[in-house]
């Protein structure tokens, strides 16, 4: 099916790490792209492709592929890093793009 | 260093038709490599793919607005237009313009701020 799903919320303990993940077929063919978006702002790339961080990232971000799940992982949590990651790609037929639901990440 | 600016009405009435324009600066639309495209966020909810305008022109929408949807672009203005027909209360969300890279895992590296439209009588 064409769609990308993702865990509604996430925590982590400030410093720590977590993963979080994205799971579709699509996946299969397609890399995932990972968005942050924190209350009231646009979204922003953060992981695009097999693991590239666009410029002015923290290298604390980075990106995973198995199989049909794509995982980002924040590798020392700041609380800066508080906010909604979505996960998307492609779709199935190559030219449209899907987006996951969302997961919002809790730094205690 | 590129920049995307929606512009348009915020407050619509069921049935009509919305008109978004996003003003592209600091790279031409018709240049090589990119996809122009419209994502909207209803409230408190994910982002929704609405649709988008390749560099060349040709235009892909998300198949559950596909009916109503149309992407247009004037490239002397270096602007792109969203029309949505048929508004509905289900239409009021935020609606961001954002930069596509056209190569496998089309990234949308740069993004409006978005800008909000409400449906309502």
């Amino acid at each position: 099916s064409s769609e990308l799903t993702q865990d509604p919320a996430v925590s982590v303990a400030l410093g720590q790490t977590v993963r979080i993940t994205c799971q579709g077929d699509t996946l299969k063919t397609y890399y995932a792209n990972w968005y942050q978006q924190r209350p009231g702002q646009a979204p922003v790339l953060v992981i695009f492709g097999k693991n590239n961080r666009p410029s002015g990232i923290p290298d604390r971000f980075s990106g995973s592929n198995s199989g049909n799940t794509a995982s980002l992982t924040i590798t020392g949590a700041q609380a800066e890093d508080e906010a909604d990651f979505y996960c998307n790609s492609r779709d199935s037929s190559g030219n449209h793009l899907l987006f996951g639901g969302g997961t919002k990440l809790t730094v205690l | 260093q590129v920049q995307l600016q929606e512009s348009g009405p915020g407050l619509m009435k069921p049935s009509e038709t919305l008109s978004l324009t996003c003003t592209v600066s600091g790279v031409s639309i018709s240049s090589g490599g990119y996809l122009w495209t419209w994502i909207r966020q209803h409230p408190g909810k994910g982002l929704e793919y609405v649709g988008y305008i390749y560099y060349s022109g040709t235009t892909y929408y998300s198949p559950s607005l596909k009916s109503r949807v149309s992407i247009s672009r004037d490239t002397p203005r270096n602007t792109f237009t969203l029309k949505l027909l048929s508004l509905t209360a289900a239409d009021t969300a935020v609606y961001y313009c954002a930069r596509g890279a056209t190569d496998s895992v089309m990234a949308l590296d740069s993004w409006g701020q978005g800008t909000l439209v409400t449906v309502s009588p």
